[in-house]
C-alpha cells in the first residue's frame, strides 16, 4: 500500500479564491506530479518534480503553480479559482528510475462555483 | 470471455467470464507500459507493468499482452468478480526522457451478476 496523501478530498469554493491543494508522501520518493482528471477521461500531467528545488510543467498547460521544498511535501496553488478549474487533482510519486510505476494518492475533486 | 477491439469506454461482462480489455497507445519509442485500476472515487491503483522487450506478463488472475508491432496492449482479467468493477487505464513512458506516464482513454468495466 503507498503512502501518500492528499487533502482536502473534497473542495467546494468560489470564484477568485487562491487556494492550496496538499500532497504529502512518506516513502522518500525523489519524483512527484500532479495530474489533472476530468470524470471519466483519462490523466492529463500538469506538473512534476525530480527533487527538492527542482519543479517542471507538464504537458497539459494549467494555470496552477507548485513547490517543491521539502522532499515529502508537493503542493499545488491556484492563485484564483475560476469554473474551468473543477476538476479531479492527482498527485503521485515514484522512486525516480525511468520504467517504473507511480504511487497515486486519493485525489481531490475540486468544484468552482 | 468478452474481447473487443480498440478501446471502448464501457465493457459489460458476467460475472466469473474472463475479460480483455485493449488499449492502443501511441509511441513506438515507448518502452515501459502500465495498466492501473481506478475505483470510484479512488485514486489509480497499480495492476500490472510489462517492458518492451517481453510480449506478456502474467500476474494473479490478470494477464497483460503486448505487441509492437501494431502499438497494441490487452489486459486479460481471468473469473472476473465483483471487485473487478472499475475504470481501467493503460499508460505508456515515452521514450526520449519524458516524464511521468501518458494515460490511455478508460474502459469502465462493469460486471453482471
Amino acid at each position: 500500500e503507498a503512502d501518500i496523501y492528499q487533502t482536502p478530498r473534497y473542495l467546494v469554493i468560489g470564484t477568485g479564491k487562491k487556494i492550496t491543494l496538499e500532497c504529502s508522501q512518506t516513502m522518500g520518493h525523489d519524483k512527484m506530479y500532479w495530474y489533472q482528471q476530468d470524470p471519466g477521461m483519462e490523466l492529463h500531467l500538469i506538473h512534476y518534480s525530480y527533487g527538492v528545488n527542482s519543479t517542471e510543467k507538464g504537458d497539459l498547460s494549467s494555470e496552477s503553480t507548485v513547490s517543491r521544498i521539502r522532499t515529502e511535501h508537493f503542493p499545488l496553488t491556484l492563485e484564483s479559482a475560476r469554473p474551468s478549474h473543477t476538476s479531479q487533482y492527482l498527485c503521485a510519486s515514484s522512486v525516480g528510475l525511468r520504467r517504473e510505476k507511480l504511487f497515486f494518492g486519493s485525489g481531490t475533486q475540486l468544484s468552482v462555483l | 470471455g468478452e474481447s473487443v477491439g480498440l478501446h471502448l469506454p464501457t465493457l459489460s461482462v458476467q460475472e466469473g467470464d474472463n475479460s480483455i480489455i485493449n488499449c492502443a497507445y501511441s509511441n513506438s519509442a515507448s518502452d515501459y507500459f502500465i495498466w492501473y485500476k481506478q475505483e470510484s472515487g479512488k485514486g489509480p491503483q497499480f495492476i500490472i507493468d510489462i517492458r518492451s522487450n517481453m510480449d506478456k506478463r502474467q500476474g494473479q488472475r490478470v494477464t497483460v499482452l503486448l505487441n509492437k508491432t501494431v502499438k497494441h496492449l490487452s489486459l486479460q482479467i481471468a473469473a472476473t468478480q465483483p471487485g473487478d468493477s472499475a475504470v481501467y487505464f493503460c499508460a505508456e513512458n515515452k521514450g526520449g526522457g519524458a516524464d511521468g506516464l501518458t494515460f490511455g482513454k478508460g474502459t469502465h468495466l462493469i460486471i453482471q451478476p
